[in-house]
């Protein structure tokens, strides 16, 4: 059963305090591993896509990273306007194939 | 443009009472997603489909209904069989290609009064 975890459950950064979400995964055959941003009361708006060990993606102070086991989101000098919760999710390459399993997000809440 | 719409934006509903969720896009995509998020639990499949009069039970499908007859409308109802309904409910599309991940409409917050 593909598995996705989030850590920490949530976050509290200072503006300009750069740190990392980390989203651990056990999927058979990965074919994409997705990050999400989502504001209070909104859908998830989609961020990245990541395909396979060692791709890189940047946008703004976001940049997404990938190994085998995990990924990482890491905000640089992050203000208070990235405070959302952030969803991880992947795609595997057995079942329905375009089906995604997400995990519990993680908080993120910025402090000027 | 093109997009996913879900409506109404909130919705109430009294005890004993079915009610409906509408999702409609017009991304031409092949395959649609019910989604119940409650706080602390994330996202958890209620039902999907990938293609017109076919959908699949999720993880928690108990309670709930789906019919697929347009390529572009996934209706979800409640039904009185759901006995914890209060949740925000997000539906979302996707193409059928690997690697392809979903667009979210906006959510619909339904609350058992």
């Amino acid at each position: 059963e593909d598995q996705v975890t989030q850590s920490p459950e949530a976050l509290r950064l200072q503006e300009g305090e750069s740190s990392s979400l980390n989203c651990s995964y056990t999927v058979s055959g990965l074919r994409g591993l997705f990050w999400y941003r989502q504001d209070p009361g909104k859908g998830p708006e989609f961020l990245f896509t990541l395909y396979s060990a060692g791709e890189e993606k940047e946008k703004e102070r976001l940049k997404a990273t990938l190994t085998k086991k995990e990924s990482f989101l890491h905000i640089t000098a992050p203000k208070p306007e990235d405070s959302a919760t952030y969803l991880c999710a992947v795609q595997a390459s057995t079942g329905a194939n375009s089906k995604l399993t997400f995990g519990k997000g993680i908080t993120l809440s910025v402090r000027p | 443009d093109g997009g996913i719409t879900q409506s109404p934006k909130y919705l109430f509903r009294k005890e004993g009472q079915n009610v409906t969720l509408s999702c409609e896009q017009n991304l031409n995509h092949d395959a649609m997603y019910w989604y119940r998020q409650d706080p602390g639990q994330g996202l958890r499949l209620i039902y999907y489909s990938q293609i017109v009069n076919d959908f699949q039970k999720g993880d928690i499908a108990e309670g709930y209904s789906v019919s697929r007859e347009k390529k572009e409308s996934f209706p979800l109802t409640v039904t009185s069989a759901q006995k914890n309904p209060t949740a925000f409910y997000l539906c979302a599309s996707s193409q059928m290609y690997v690697g392809y991940g979903y667009t979210f409409g906006s959510g619909t917050r339904l609350t058992v009064v």
